[in-house]
């Protein structure tokens, strides 16, 4: 039972902003907001996390909205790179961590 | 970012053998290490969470007496798969976090094949 929703695939031209959303409507007032991207066969990346505030990074930015129940993670000028399965999930403290089905973002040349 | 180790990145094994697979903490001190397996195109299925110096929580359907977690120190904890078969065949892969806020970090996962 995931706590997240994400869309199953999602396509961008090289070069331009990915916008991937994620909604989490049961998240509790505790619980932080992280986004993961796994490349075939590695391990997951850390990519960025935030609690309310909208958050950059060197790798992308996270907006979420103020109700926190959905959020966006932003790649600024997606390339060939970039193509993987990106995995938005809650968790607060010591509590599992657990992902839902991802979405898979391929970067069109 | 923080880097965690995982070792094998690869393991073959006999049926009704055991394996182990290590998670490292390298550079940082890991309060809870959660274990996860992957089968081709499906997502990261948690098998448990472990908290130095305690016993694992394990997700239901999970054999705690077949999957042997030890989380001895916050630097390192072991996976132990008991008389695997082939049915275990997965991709297996480690992370640890420091605590509240933080973000947790991955291994690069390994790829255990019961023949």
């Amino acid at each position: 039972d995931a706590k997240t929703t994400q869309p199953p695939s999602m396509d961008c031209a090289e070069g331009r902003a990915a916008n991937l959303p994620c909604n989490h409507s049961t998240i509790s007032g505790n619980e932080y907001v992280y986004w993961y991207r796994q490349i075939h066969s590695q391990g997951p990346q850390y990519i960025i996390h935030g609690l309310k505030n909208n958050e950059t990074n060197e790798m992308a930015s996270l907006i979420i909205t103020e109700d926190r129940k959905s959020s966006t993670l932003i790649l600024p000028h997606a390339t060939l790179r970039d193509t993987a399965v990106y995995y938005c999930t809650v968790n607060f403290g010591n509590e599992k961590l657990t992902f839902g089905t991802g979405t898979r973002l391929t970067i069109i040349p | 970012g923080a880097v965690v180790s995982q070792h094998p990145s690869w393991v073959i094994c006999k049926s009704g053998t055991s394996v182990k697979i290590e998670c490292r903490s390298l550079d940082f001190q890991a309060t809870t290490m959660f274990w996860y397996r992957q089968f081709p195109k499906q997502s990261l299925m948690l098998m448990a969470t472990s908290n130095e110096g305690s016993k694992a929580t394990y997700e239901q359907g999970v054999e705690k007496d077949k999957f042997l977690i030890n989380h001895a120190s916050l630097t390192l904890s072991t996976l132990t798969v008991t008389s695997a078969h082939p049915e275990d065949s997965s991709f297996y892969i480690c992370s640890a976090k420091t605590g509240t806020g933080a973000e947790a970090f991955f291994g690069q996962g390994t790829r255990l094949t019961v023949v």
